[in-house]
């Protein structure tokens, strides 16, 4: 069965860095576009990041963009997201899911790990 | 967020709801939707995606619609195990590769 696990999160201060990390097993992972969502403390779902199978489409939202890189070693069948500069703002539950294939919708879900921006 | 839904619905057990989501044509109006049920504590859950289409496992008590720039979200023979978020998803073409999640709605059994 399809299986996202997160990993990486933790306490970080403002101005620090996190690599978050995504292990994937359970599909053929080169062939999916995969998505890093996040949610902050109370609020909604924010979509950050995606990247196609091979690396070659990566998207960024705008409250992240030249902070956050995405990427993806498919023999290793992981997602990461490398975190720079982060701020308080950036304090969520960050998530990884797969896309339908064609179509940006997330249909499998990791449980979250949670980012903590704090001096 | 650019997709408003109603921040709350309600219904008692077996009774239908439906969640709008309100969006652009940028985003609603020439892309497919998606519905997410989201129980705090736990992983996102697929329900709907390309407007109307459930994946495997999701009883057709869940349905989708479309049109223009409008989205909806049913659900018939409501469940107490269906109190949770809900939140619809679309691709938005305004900017250069950019998802857009909708407000979210609580729906709550009564």
């Amino acid at each position: 069965q399809v299986q996202l696990v997160e990993s990486g999160g933790g306490l970080v201060k403002p101005g620090g860095s996190l690599r978050l990390s995504c292990a994937a097993s359970g599909f053929t992972f080169r062939d999916y576009y995969m998505t890093w969502i996040r949610q902050a403390p109370g609020k909604g779902l924010e979509w950050v990041s995606y990247i196609s199978g091979g690396s070659i489409s990566i998207y960024y939202a705008d409250s992240v963009k030249g902070r956050f890189t995405i990427s993806r070693d498919n023999a290793k069948n992981s997602l990461y997201l490398e975190m720079n500069s982060l701020r308080a703002e950036d304090t969520a539950v960050y998530y990884c899911a797969r896309s339908v294939l064609g179509d940006p919708a997330m249909d499998y879900w990791g449980q979250g790990t949670l980012v903590t921006v704090s001096s | 967020s650019v997709l408003t839904q109603p921040p709350s619905v309600s219904a008692a057990p077996g009774q239908k709801v439906t969640i709008s989501c309100s969006g652009s044509s940028s985003n609603v109006g020439k892309n497919y939707v998606s519905w997410y049920q989201h129980l705090p504590g736990t992983a996102p859950k697929l329900l709907i995606y390309e407007n109307n289409k459930r994946p495997s496992g999701i009883p057709d008590r869940f349905s989708g619609s479309k049109s223009g720039t409008s989205a909806t979200l049913g659900i018939t023979g409501l469940q107490t195990g269906d109190e949770a978020d809900y939140y619809c998803g679309a691709w938005d073409g305004s900017q250069s590769g950019l998802f857009v999640f909708g407000t979210g709605t609580k729906v709550t059994v009564l």
